[in-house]
């Protein structure tokens, strides 16, 4: 079946401007998840969805970010007045809590450039 | 969680198999082994987990000790295209925050034509 999809796969901004980063999960998963990778770096977890639970937003670094989930499926990470250090890979996964594990599927990533 | 340990990098030819390793023995009775992997500039993808016994899937093999203090990750028949990093995570089953992933420096595996 599909898998977890992002777009854009590039995004190339210039400091100062806002981004929009969309995550469409994988269907009838119902948590879903924000991380950034940074170059060389690991899996630095940003946010998480659960259902109509309050999200845990105890990642994201800065006011600047945020992010929402409408419906339970689509997910949209804003970056507010972008920095250069926001230069990363930002990594959506999502995953089916149905089961005692809940395994995570990850997108395939956006690679945001901040010039 | 538990911490992992994982050789730096690893060489295999291709079609030969490919066996990776990992020291987990701080794990703990609930929690689980999984392995991603990330090719070069794509997202990590989902191998394989384990709780005690071994596992197969139609990507690869976990192989589990009896003691749970380490494991093996087994590629078959490796291809060229099984070149990436290989993490291997030790993780709570759903509840509370383990949620939260995070990878170690992981094993960079060369498939060598």
């Amino acid at each position: 079946g599909a898998g977890v999809s992002q777009s854009p796969s590039n995004k190339v901004t210039e400091k100062g401007k806002d981004v929009e980063l969309r995550c469409d999960p994988i269907s009838g998963h119902t948590a879903l998840y924000w991380y950034r990778q940074s170059l060389g770096q690991g899996l630095e977890f940003l946010i998480y969805f659960q259902g109509n639970s309050a999200p845990d937003k105890s990642g994201l670094p800065s006011d600047r970010f945020s992010a929402e989930r409408t419906g339970g499926s689509v997910s949209t990470l804003t970056i507010q007045r972008t920095q250069q250090e926001d230069s990363a890979v930002y990594l959506c996964a999502s995953s089916s809590t149905s089961g005692r594990t809940d395994t995570q599927y990850f997108g395939p990533g956006t690679r945001l450039t901040v010039l | 969680d538990a911490k992992t340990t994982q050789p730096t990098s690893m060489d295999c030819a291709e079609g030969r198999a490919a066996n990776l390793p990992c020291n987990h023995s701080t794990i703990s009775g609930n929690e689980y082994v999984y392995w991603y992997r990330q090719i070069h500039s794509q997202g990590p993808q989902y191998i394989i987990h384990g709780l005690k016994n071994n596992e197969t899937n139609e990507m690869a093999s976990l192989i589990i000790t009896e003691d749970r203090k380490s494991s093996t990750l087994i590629l078959p028949h490796a291809t060229l295209r099984d070149t990436a990093v290989y993490y291997c995570i030790v993780r709570g089953n759903s509840g509370g925050s383990n949620y939260k992933l995070t990878f170690g420096k992981g094993t960079l595996l060369t498939v060598n034509p």
